[in-house]
């Protein structure tokens, strides 16, 4: 069964400064998709990246960019020019590329992110 | 944002009392999904669905269960609540063939048993 890990429970940053959210997974299968979600207080969670394993380029979404190591097993995701409203938990999420099933997703523990103004 | 619908955001409810949570979507989802969270950590599945007349038991045990009558309707239902139910319970959906296909996130019900 795959684990997702993410080993910073909290992280915080200055606005404008620049952070990394580590995750890690673990897998036997060679193709697959990776996630991260943002859930604010009391709000939505939302997808804010994606990468799928086979695509050696980094995803990038505007401020936000993924290091996806593949034979490392490694899934950072970096916010540049943090802003107030990137406060949130932080959840990485892995899942198969099997197509049929549910496609459930595995998530990590989730970093807390602060913004400091 | 997503389509997807949780009613009620927060319920505080005794213990013994039959339950049920609301959750629809709109965008003609085929999957379905039910995690419950604990307040700021990780979120375990608890059931999902691949479509009507379908549904799975997901990685966590729990004593709910679940119904999916209609595609954009997918309730949650306690029979007899206790406090150890106390907890977030977050509804999501996915569509498309692809596991690309991102799920997209309820607001969630804050579950509160006294």
């Amino acid at each position: 069964a795959q684990t997702v890990t993410q080993s910073q429970p909290e992280m915080s940053v200055q606005e404008a400064e620049t952070v990394t959210l580590s995750c890690t997974y673990d897998t036997s299968e060679s193709d697959y998709y990776l996630f991260w979600y943002k859930q604010p207080p009391s709000r939505q969670m939302i997808l804010v990246i994606r990468q799928e394993a086979y695509k050696q380029q980094n995803a990038t979404e505007n401020r936000f960019s993924v290091n996806f190591q593949k034979a490392a097993k490694s899934f950072s995701l970096k916010i540049s020019d943090s802003q107030l409203g990137d406060a949130a938990m932080y959840f990485c999420a892995y899942r198969s590329t099997y197509r049929g099933g549910a496609q459930k997703l595995v998530f990590g523990q989730g970093t807390r992110l602060t913004i400091n103004p | 944002e997503a389509d997807i619908y949780q009613t009620p955001r927060y319920l505080v409810i005794g213990t013994g009392k039959k339950i049920t949570l609301e959750c629809s979507q709109t965008m003609g989802h085929d999957k379905m999904y039910w995690y419950q969270q604990d307040p700021g950590m990780e979120l375990h599945l608890i059931h999902y669905s691949y479509g009507v007349n379908s549904t799975e038991k997901g990685d966590l045990s729990s004593e709910s269960t679940v119904s999916r009558i209609r595609t954009e309707h997918f309730p949650l239902t306690l029979e007899s609540a206790r406090p150890s139910h106390t907890s977030q319970y977050l509804c999501a959906s996915s569509g498309g063939t692809g596991p690309n296909q991102p799920q997209h996130f309820g607001d969630g019900t804050r579950l509160s048993i006294l």
